[in-house]
């Protein structure tokens, strides 16, 4: 069971789009709709932004939204924001009632 | 909804055995939940460890599985992890979080607990 791999950064402009992809298998991401992306400030826990590949919890911004093609899952941040600057991870249901996590990406607002 | 607060030792010795708490607030553990541990090594990613639905109902991360037990008690409303013959590389900050069962993701999460492995 490996990580399923992050870029390790990206990066834009307030108001810019900025898309985060999470690469795994298809025994994990490929075979299973059970996608999770977490948000996480330094120093805090992770928040849940986004559940089952493409849901949004109530109280996380629509500019947040999922998508995934094969096994590769895909976070993108639309009109980006300064607050929006964080560590996000993706995870993913692979089989066998376990879990995997990506490897983390750092989004960097200009 | 639920609140989830970790807590145990901050330092274990090599070798020895890591033993956490999470206490889930509200006076209840909610029967329907599965109570998962995650840890995040310090500058690095989220580890999945393992979780627990009720006595004798646990899933392990398959890397950690012979050195890792979850324990549930629901008097006493908490959970418990215990990671024996520790290295360094157990060295995090250990979250506790829950899962609602038939659900695949997590929230709420606990603050976290940093653990040091070190002699």
């Amino acid at each position: 069971q490996s990580a399923l791999t992050q870029p390790r950064s990206v990066s834009g402009s307030p108001g810019q789009s900025v898309t985060i992809s999470c690469t795994g298998t298809s025994s994990d991401i490929g075979d299973y709709h059970y996608v999770s992306w977490y948000q996480q400030h330094p120093g805090k826990a992770p928040k849940l932004m986004i559940y089952d590949v493409t849901e949004r919890p109530s109280g996380v911004p629509d500019r947040f939204s999922g998508s995934k093609s094969a096994n590769t899952a895909s976070l993108t941040i639309s009109g980006l924001q300064a607050e929006d600057e964080a560590d996000y991870y993706c995870c993913s249901y692979a089989g066998s009632y376990t879990f995997v996590f990506g490897t983390g990406t750092k989004v960097t607002v200009l | 909804q639920e609140q989830l607060q970790e807590s145990g030792p901050g330092l274990v010795k090599p070798s020895g055995t890591l033993s956490l708490t999470c206490a889930v607030s509200g006076g209840f553990i909610n029967s329907g939940n599965w109570y998962n541990w995650v840890r995040q090594p310090p500058g690095k990613g989220l580890e999945w460890i393992g979780e627990i639905f009720r006595p004798g109902s646990t899933n392990y991360n398959p890397s950690l599985k012979s050195r890792v037990t979850i324990s549930i008690d629901r008097s006493k409303t908490q959970v418990s992890l215990t990671l024996t013959s520790v290295t360094a590389a157990d060295t995090a900050v250990y979250f506790c979080a829950s899962r609602k069962e038939l659900y695949n993701w997590f929230d709420p999460w606990g603050q976290g607990t940093l653990v040091t492995v070190s002699s």
